[in-house]
């Protein structure tokens, strides 16, 4: 596809369970970063990866959250026992290196019942 | 990254032009203002970005003040497309890509 598509638009899952969201970058780009966005709030910094590693993770609010990108291409953030606190827009995005430009897609909208 | 400031919310008259304000007194020598908008149910979309000269594109003009501690993002002419949540933020140079860390934005009503 043209641009960075993130699956599934939408999860609805159980307080404790496990979720992974995955991301698919535009294809060539090496930096991928992740956000989440509650109701109202501007995005809020997750983790930003160069390649295969992450370069910053410093916004991953507590151990329940990890993000891996294994070959430099597709990531999938990772939320263990999954809190209502958690419910949010998941959203990813590319760009090239040395880019100026970041390519959001549309995000997953993820709830905690 | 430096901290933003912009207001919360504009209004803003169809076809009429719309200025939204961004300061960001703490900006250093290598950072790059950006221009992000939000449109209602999607991602953000980049708009501009400059470093010290104002700086034109299809969508939006960017006027960045002499001292770099504030910018300004110009719609021409808006229209009900553009009502969204704009974004100011800065990035620094020195970096090949580096996170970006957005504020709250600006949420732009666009009156018909």
């Amino acid at each position: 596809g043209a641009g960075v598509s993130q699956t599934p638009s939408n999860k609805v899952t159980e307080k404790g369970k496990y979720v992974e969201l995955r991301c698919d970058p535009i294809s060539g780009h090496t930096a991928l970063y992740w956000y989440r966005q509650s109701l109202g709030q501007g995005p809020e910094f997750l983790i930003y990866f160069q390649g295969t590693g992450a370069a910053d993770d410093s916004g991953l609010p507590n151990d329940r959250f990890f993000a891996v990108r294994p070959e430099g291409s597709v990531s999938t953030l990772k939320i263990q026992r999954t809190e209502r606190g958690d419910s949010a827009v998941y959203l990813c995005a590319s760009s090239q290196r040395g880019g100026n430009e970041a390519f959001f897609g549309q995000g997953t909208r993820l709830t905690v019942v | 990254d430096a901290k933003t400031t912009q207001p919360n919310s504009m209004e803003s008259n169809e076809e009429e032009p719309v200025h939204l304000p961004c300061n960001h007194s703490t900006i250093s020598g290598t950072d790059y203002i950006h221009w992000y908008r939000q449109l209602p149910s999607q991602g953000p979309e980049y708009v501009i970005h400059g470093l010290t000269s104002n700086v034109n594109n299809r969508m939006a003009s960017l006027a960045i003040a002499e001292d770099r501690k504030s910018s300004t993002l110009i719609l021409h002419r808006a229209t009900l497309r553009d009502a969204a949540v704009y974004y100011c933020i800065l990035r620094d140079a020195r970096y090949n890509n580096n996170d970006m860390r957005f504020g709250a934005g600006t949420r732009l009503t666009v009156k018909p």
